[in-house]
């Protein structure tokens, strides 16, 4: 069973679009993440969420806006898509902040 | 620069070897933990070790975390081709809201058969 499940796991689609990428997990966990991981890997956290509220904004442009339903879905949806967008993209969950994170396999965002 | 950071960028080592890398940061930690991402594939929690902690095993990797030097080091013994991957050290700080680890950029390890 897979622990953490991010969807789609590609996405090619052109500037200008809307699109969403959806998370679940299924670890019972308390809190959510995004992270954008860029052509050189480096990892960067743009959203944390615990128990369905936000606690990490990190100055992500607003064109960025995540949802959460409920504790065990985070979803990401990206207004009007630029070229700088592609990129994968990780959804994680831990019990509680600073505890390991489990990873998504990640979504390849690439925009033509 | 990142908060963590790792040294060295790539690692090319035989299989039975070992393979060392590190990570400095710059603040105080809560907790130091390593990471390690196979191609195409999302992150895998390795080992966490608390800031009062200095050494820490599991299994054929061994953690070291040296907080007046701000830094710790991964070392993986008698390498296989299965840990031909990248490796990130997080470092999580102490924070009255919002804490969040912050990702080094990774040691890119190839183990040749």
């Amino acid at each position: 069973d897979t622990a953490v499940s991010q969807t789609p796991k590609y996405l090619v689609t052109q500037m200008g679009n809307d699109k969403s990428i959806k998370c679940e997990q299924n670890l019972g966990h308390d809190t959510m993440y995004w992270y954008k991981q860029d052509s050189k890997k480096f990892l960067k956290i743009m959203f944390s969420y615990n128990n369905k509220e936000l606690i990490i904004n990190e100055t992500v442009p607003n064109r960025f806006s995540p949802k959460s339903p409920d504790k065990a879905h985070l979803n990401l949806h990206i207004n009007s898509l630029e070229l700088g967008d592609s990129a994968v993209y990780f959804c994680a969950s831990s019990y509680k902040e600073n505890q390991p994170q489990h990873f998504g396999d990640g979504t390849r965002l690439s925009i033509l | 620069s990142q908060q963590g950071e790792e040294d060295p960028q790539a690692l090319s080592i035989q299989e039975g070897e070992n393979a060392t890398m590190n990570c400095s940061y710059k603040t105080s930690i809560n907790n130091l933990q390593w990471y390690r991402q196979n191609s195409g594939r999302g992150l895998v929690h390795l080992i966490l070790i608390r800031s009062n902690e200095r050494e820490k095993h599991s299994g054929r990797l061994r953690v070291t975390l040296d907080t007046s030097k701000k830094s710790s080091s991964l070392l993986i013994t008698a390498s296989r081709a299965a840990d031909t991957a990248s490796y990130f050290c997080a470092t999580a700080k102490i924070k009255a809201a919002g804490n969040k680890l912050t990702f080094g950029g990774g040691t890119r390890v190839l183990v040749k058969p």
